[in-house]
């Protein structure tokens, strides 16, 4: 089985200090990991995804996270935040969980606030 | 591309009623999935289809959701008789058929807002 924690439900940060939202994971099989990011009335989009290779990762607008596998974690940081990063931002974890199937676990996601 | 469709992205109906969501995944992708999103509940997989067939719906909630896929570039999540605990938003996701690790890539449509009174 796979599960997904994220630790801080809400995330207030000021604009342009740097920020980092919180992953860790559990799973008996080797894993992908995700972060998406929702903004307001919006679908999920992809932000960045571990799937091999290095273990540090850079995603869109910024966004960069590290897999720390003794950790069982998947920080995401960014240096600097702007006021459109206010989003909710979903970690998520994947993997083969028998007969080929590749289902995504989601966090319960983190509400990031950018405040002027 | 133009992603995955969703439509409606608003539907409001009245308790009792049948609500038909529809999808068209990315072409070329092999696997569709459903899911539900509340406050309380969080993103929550209500099924999902491997090459039009479906391989797991243990998410699905009760008897009064059903999903079909009758082809490759086509889904509906029905919901009947709807009930006011229903409301939700339901997205569908897309992954690609690809031998490799990218086949755990999901790809999310817009979202359906449902809203039953």
């Amino acid at each position: 089985a796979q599960s997904v924690t994220q630790l801080d439900s809400q995330v207030p940060v000021f604009e342009e200090a740097p920020v980092e939202l919180r992953c860790n994971y559990s799973s008996s099989v080797s894993v992908y990991l995700f972060w998406y990011v929702q903004y307001p009335n919006q679908g999920l989009q992809l932000l960045l995804k571990y799937l091999s290779g290095s273990t540090l990762v850079k995603g869109i607008n910024g966004f960069e996270a590290e897999f720390n596998k003794s950790q069982t974690s998947f920080h995401l940081r960014k240096p600097s935040v702007h006021i459109s990063d206010t989003a909710e931002y979903f970690c998520a974890v994947s993997g083969d969980t028998g007969a080929g199937s590749y289902q995504l676990t989601f966090g319960k996601g983190t509400k990031l606030s950018v405040i002027p | 591309d133009a992603g995955v469709i969703q439509s409606p992205r608003h539907e409001v109906t009245e308790m009792g009623q049948e609500v038909t969501l529809r999808c068209k995944p990315i072409s070329g992708h092999n696997s569709l999935f459903w899911y539900r999103q509340t406050m309380m509940r969080g993103l929550e997989l209500l099924i999902y289809f491997n090459n039009n067939v479906p391989i797991d719906d243990s998410g699905m909630p009760e008897d009064r959701f059903s999903a079909k896929m009758p082809n490759a570039s086509f889904s509906t999540l029905k919901i009947q008789p709807s009930e006011p605990r229903d409301s939700a938003v339901y997205f569908c996701a897309s992954s690609p058929r690809d031998p490799g690790s990218a086949k755990n890539i999901q790809y999310f449509g817009a979202g359906t807002r449902l809203s039953v009174l």
